[in-house]
């Protein structure tokens, strides 16, 4: 697609219930990676697929954090039994490949807005 | 470990040129990005460095030493939209590590 789209854009849900956020990176971008973003702090990595494999998971905060990617495209963020400081925007973004010149710029999505009541 | 240092805020004239300055610690250093972020939007690219020096993009301009882990983002003419968060990235082995970017406050 022309950009990276997410899904849902906002989702509210109650403690305690699992929730997938989900990430359609730039088509033929192979290097995909999953941000968070609390109110008013600095990006927080989380995670990032080289294809369909995951170099680099240790920005996980948790057990109950998983992401997969298929196919080499779309990714998909689970988060188990929600807690309130789960509360965020999740931010996905793509690049060509994982490192190299300015061709392999990283660019966001639009975010998916978590709100855990 | 990793540390990127800004400044949390900073406030320009509409028209001045403003310079936000970023130093970094980290391993396995593969380039440096430059990002804006308007308040409740995505990241947006602005540049990227991985040589030392400037890099001109019409009224930006970043600049990397890699010796010093210094880099600056400069901004000219600046315009009431410039007003966001700028946010310095440096590349580790593949992912973007950002600290708490600067709040830049551009005034009539």
């Amino acid at each position: 697609g022309a950009g990276v789209s997410q899904s849902p854009s906002n989702k509210v849900t109650e403690k305690g219930k699992d929730v997938e956020l989900r990430c359609d990176p730039i088509s033929g971008h192979t290097a995909l990676y999953w941000y968070r973003q609390s109110l008013g702090q600095g990006l927080e990595f989380l995670i990032y697929f080289q294809g369909n494999s995951a170099p680099d998971k240790s920005g996980l905060p948790s057990d109950r954090f998983s992401a997969e990617r298929t196919g080499g495209s779309v990714s998909t963020l689970t988060i188990q039994r929600t807690q309130q400081e789960d509360s965020a925007v999740y931010l996905c973004a793509s690049s060509l490949a994982p490192t190299g010149g300015s061709g392999n710029t990283i660019y966001f999505g639009e975010g998916s807005w978590l709100t855990v009541v | 470990g990793q540390n990127i240092d800004q400044p949390t805020e900073m406030t320009a004239t509409e028209g001045a040129i403003v310079q936000i300055n970023c130093t970094y610690q980290t391993s396995g250093f593969n380039g440096l990005f430059w990002y804006q972020q308007h308040a409740g939007e995505a990241p947006t690219f602005l540049s990227y460095n991985v040589l030392d020096g400037l890099e001109e993009k019409g009224r930006f301009s970043s600049f990397l030493s890699r010796s010093k882990g210094y880099s600056y983002l400069l901004l000219k003419e600046l315009q009431m939209k410039d007003s966001a968060s700028y946010l310095c990235a440096p590349r580790n082995t593949g992912k973007l590590i950002f600290g708490q970017g600067t709040t830049l406050q551009v005034k009539p």
